[in-house]
């Protein structure tokens, strides 16, 4: 069975860090490209960030660019987030998802969301 | 910036048919995928590259993707299917956008 559990959300103040973790198992993580999606409170999905199998490659959406990276330890079947200089409208739930094997993006696997509140 | 644009709620008796449209600047010529969104819960893939269902998904869930719009059909609704819908594209292949989401309410 695949799962996907997401930890190291809590409450960080305006400027602080932050760093989410998502650890896979119940499939070959180091073949499958892995996505963040948000989700602040009450309100829609909004895509984050993706990273292909081997972590060669990262792509943003530009809210985040240059404060977030996303990165993977395949050795440890584990995705990760490190979220610097955050604000307010970063408070979300933190969603870590799996890519399907098919030939265009879509995510076939979700974890469980991990909550960030900025706030002072 | 590339925007999807869904309806914000959609009311259906049950045993009827509710349709869910997603519209965006040549939508048809990129993939969508639909994703189920209960209470309190992650998001559920309900449809892939517009028609495809996963495994586990009943099969009065269908899409349809043309033009601007691309479409989810749930026919026969359930009480169970009472949920948040969001659509999804990827726009040149490295960026994804969500639409703004629809809620389906069967009274």
């Amino acid at each position: 069975e695949v799962q996907l559990v997401e930890s190291g959300g809590g409450l960080v103040q305006p400027g602080g860090s932050l760093r989410l973790s998502c650890a896979a198992s119940g499939f070959t993580f180091s073949i499958y490209w892995m996505h963040w999606v948000r989700q602040a409170p009450g309100k829609g999905l909004v895509w984050v960030s993706r990273i292909n199998s081997d972590g060669s490659s990262t792509s943003y959406a530009d809210s985040v660019k240059g404060r977030f990276t996303i990165a993977r330890d395949n050795a440890k079947n584990t995705l990760y987030l490190q979220m610097n200089s955050l604000r307010a409208e970063d408070t979300a739930v933190y969603y870590c998802a799996r890519e399907g094997m098919e030939s265009t993006p879509y995510n076939d696997h979700w974890g469980q969301g991990s909550l960030v509140t900025v706030s002072s | 910036s590339y925007e999807l644009a869904q309806p914000p709620s959609v009311s259906v008796s049950p045993g009827q048919t509710a349709s869910i449209t997603c519209s965006g600047d040549k939508l048809g010529e990129k993939f969508a995928s639909w994703y189920q969104q209960k209470p309190g819960q992650s998001p559920v893939l309900v449809i892939y590259q517009d028609t495809k269902r996963p495994s586990g998904i009943p099969e009065r869930f269908s899409g349809s993707n043309s033009g601007n719009t691309a479409t989810l059909t749930i026919s026969g609704t359930q009480a169970m299917d009472e949920a948040d819908y969001f659509c999804q594209a990827w726009v040149s292949g490295i960026a994804g956008v969500f639409g703004t989401g629809t809620r389906v309410t069967v009274l």
